[in-house]
């Protein structure tokens, strides 16, 4: 069955330092996002992509994020100056179609920690 | 705004017990709901949806029915085993927004 993948699993790294995170949508699909979870807390929303482009962002992306989807199958989360903060597992996720009735499929998460 | 509220964990049973872990939500406009579940060491995998009121949705033993009228949607299960232990999470979606909105997370434990 076909699944979403994320890579690294786990990250570490300095405060102030770049990372890029990974993901490999379900090959047909053709809607991404990104979500994080900070640990005991919700899973929250960061951003949705479409056609190459944000579809909807939340207060939480702000001029530090960035998406991109470099080639065919890659879809990439970049922080570029990592805060405390952003410790958190994140999420990525597609579907096949628009619409509140279609299922979102998740990848395992990479859990970033920030020193 | 959107919310989901979910009943506080950790929830522990023993094996065979009945399951019931409480998802209430506000909204505008008709969501979907779902139920996400999430192994440890895994990613949130689908366990369930309904996508208007009165569905129930299934999977596993599982169940949970879209009850507008109390804008709930609890998820049970009859006898629930020892690799049910998992976080549960009840999410929607609002039909013209891209995003999923989640609850916490019901940390099941069932014991042997």
């Amino acid at each position: 069955e076909p699944e979403v993948t994320q890579t690294p699993s786990h990250q570490v790294t300095q405060m102030g330092q770049e990372v890029i995170l990974r993901c490999v949508p379900i090959s047909n699909h053709l809607y991404f996002y990104w979500y994080r979870q900070i640990l005991g807390q919700k899973v929250e929303f960061l951003v949705s992509f479409y056609n190459n482009e944000i579809s909807e962002k939340s207060e939480i992306f702000d001029d530090q994020f960035s998406v991109e989807r470099p080639d065919g199958s890659n879809f990439t989360l970049k922080i570029r100056s990592t805060k405390l903060e952003d410790s958190a597992m994140y999420f990525c996720a597609s579907r096949i179609r628009q619409g509140a009735r279609e299922t979102q499929y998740f990848g395992p998460g990479t859990r970033l920690l920030v020193l | 705004g959107d919310s989901v509220t979910q009943m506080e964990g950790p929830v522990t049973l023993s094996e065979e017990a009945f399951l019931t872990i409480n998802c209430t939500y506000t909204a505008t406009g008709y969501p979907s709901l779902f139920w996400y579940v999430q192994y440890p060491g895994e990613g949130l995998q689908l366990l369930l949806k309904a996508t208007k009121a009165d569905d129930k949705g299934s999977n596993k033993g599982f169940e949970a029915t879209y009850r507008k009228e109390t804008t709930s949607f609890h998820l049970e299960k009859g006898s629930v085993q020892v690799s049910d232990s998992a976080v549960y999470f009840c999410a929607l979606g609002i039909q013209g927004a891209q995003k999923l909105v989640f609850g916490q997370g019901t940390r099941l434990t069932i014991n042997p």
